[in-house]
């Protein structure tokens, strides 16, 4: 069965940077795109962006760019989320969450990475 | 970016039917996705393009629109559907989501 498997909870300070994991499992890494999700109690969910782990192909949502930085691991089937410059804004819940059939689904999420930014 | 407004929160009986609505700010053709969460848990699809059921979803939960305007029904009620239901649309960029629709059982 589809399982993402995500990286433990993170306590940054601001300015610093932070990546974030998930690996899958149950099937073929490199066949289906992965997106990245923010949860905050605040603004919600946002879509950050896509990757396309056959090719590393990247598509942002504008309000992310520059800010997060999508890569994969083929070797481990594991894709990646780098968060840059970061500020208390950033601090939330983040998903990786594979893409179902249809596009723009997200059909099947990691259990979500706690990332908080406090000095 | 495509605003999804939903309603903030309903309350039912078990056995009730139940809709919650979705209206987009432009178009998204039948691109509307309505998924549930459960407090610490992360969202699960359940209707993609409007009315279809997602793998494993039970048949009391259906979707219904398009253009701008969605529904998501549930019928009957049970007492495991508390829960949080977002909207998410991707026909246009950015893929956006609504704020969700708490749902209580009395």
């Amino acid at each position: 069965q589809v399982q993402l498997q995500q990286s433990g909870a993170e306590l940054v300070k601001p300015g610093t940077s932070v990546k974030l994991s998930c690996k899958a499992s149950g099937y073929t890494f490199t066949s289906n795109h992965m997106n990245w999700i923010k949860q905050t109690t605040g603004q919600g969910l946002e879509w950050i962006g896509i990757i396309n782990p056959g090719s590393g192909g990247t598509s942002y949502n504008v309000k992310f760019k520059g800010k997060a930085t999508l890569t994969v691991d083929k070797s481990s089937s594991t894709a990646f989320m780098q968060l840059s410059s970061l500020t208390p804004e950033d601090s939330a819940v983040y998903y990786c969450a594979r893409r179902g059939g249809i596009r723009g689904t997200f059909a099947y999420w990691g259990q979500g990475t706690l990332v908080t930014v406090s000095s | 970016d495509t605003v999804l407004t939903q309603s903030p929160a309903l309350a039912v009986s078990p056995g009730e039917r139940v809709s919650i609505s979705c209206r987009a700010s432009e178009g998204v053709n039948s691109y509307m996705h309505w998924y549930q969460q459960k407090p610490g848990q992360q969202p699960k699809l359940l209707i993609y393009k409007a009315s279809n059921l997602a793998s494993g979803v039970p048949a009391r939960f259906s979707g219904s629109g398009s253009g701008t305007d969605f529904t998501l029904t549930i019928d009957p009620v049970e007492a495991d559907d508390t829960a949080t239901y977002f909207c998410q649309q991707s026909w246009n960029d950015p893929y956006t989501f609504g704020a969700g629709t708490k749902l209580e059982l009395k």
